[in-house]
């Protein structure tokens, strides 16, 4: 059975800092995607990542896949309170997406 | 590109009243749509995929006789929810993909179902 564990769950931190959360997943996968979810709002895709070493980076936002380890981070830098929201990574197993508990990010000005 | 349309975007209604959501891919043939709900505070769970044409098939501890799934077109499935109780209460989530599994899926907006 595929697992997707993220950690932490819960992040409080001050505006201008760097933070990673991790998402590890159990067994080999094709695709790992990341998205961010706004309170009472449904789903924003900000990166697929497809292939070992892939790096995407998308404003203060970077996402990297190592499938050997079978772990994808994303990191946040220099962050700002825009960037407040949960952020879930998912796996794609046989034609399935599978979510992790998601982050909540909450960023104080 | 890729839009992906749910409706109602909120439900409030009695306990016991059968509701009907709506997933509709405006600008794309969705061959395959997925039907997740997220409760307050976690993560989606994946309720059941869909095929045009074919049965939906569910996931484990889905009742399927509860949560009816519809896909009879290329662009539309639905979602009713029969019999609804306060423990039906969630975020339902809609998702549509073109094609096999190496194609993204786009999400809809979502629908609040609240049931008194």
């Amino acid at each position: 059975e595929l697992k997707v564990e993220q950690n932490p769950l819960f992040l409080s931190m001050q505006e201008g800092k760097n933070y990673t959360i991790y998402c590890n997943y159990s067994t080999t996968s094709d695709r790992l995607y990341w998205y961010r979810q706004d309170p009472g709002k449904s789903l924003e895709s900000l990166f697929v990542l497809l292939s070992n070493g892939a790096v995407k980076q998308e404003g203060r936002l970077m996402a990297s896949l190592d499938t050997k380890a079978r772990l994808s981070t994303l990191h946040i830098t220099a962050a700002v309170h825009d960037l407040s929201a949960t952020y879930f990574c998912a796996v794609d197993r046989d034609d399935k997406i599978i979510f992790g508990k998601g982050t909540r990010l909450h960023i104080l000005p | 590109g890729a839009v992906v349309s749910q409706h109602p975007s909120r439900v409030i209604c009695k306990s016991g009243t059968s509701v009907k959501i709506e997933c509709r891919s405006l600008d794309f043939q969705a061959t395959t749509m997925f039907w997740y709900r997220q409760f307050p505070k976690q993560s989606l769970m994946l309720m059941a995929t869909s095929n045009e044409g074919s049965k939906a098939t569910y996931e484990q501890g889905v009742e399927k006789d509860k949560f009816l799934i519809n896909h009879a077109s290329l662009t539309l499935s639905t979602l009713t929810v029969t019999s609804a109780h306060p423990e039906d209460s969630s975020f339902y989530i809609c998702s549509a993909r073109t094609g096999g599994g190496n194609q993204p899926q786009h999400f809809g907006d979502g629908t609040r179902l609240s049931i008194l």
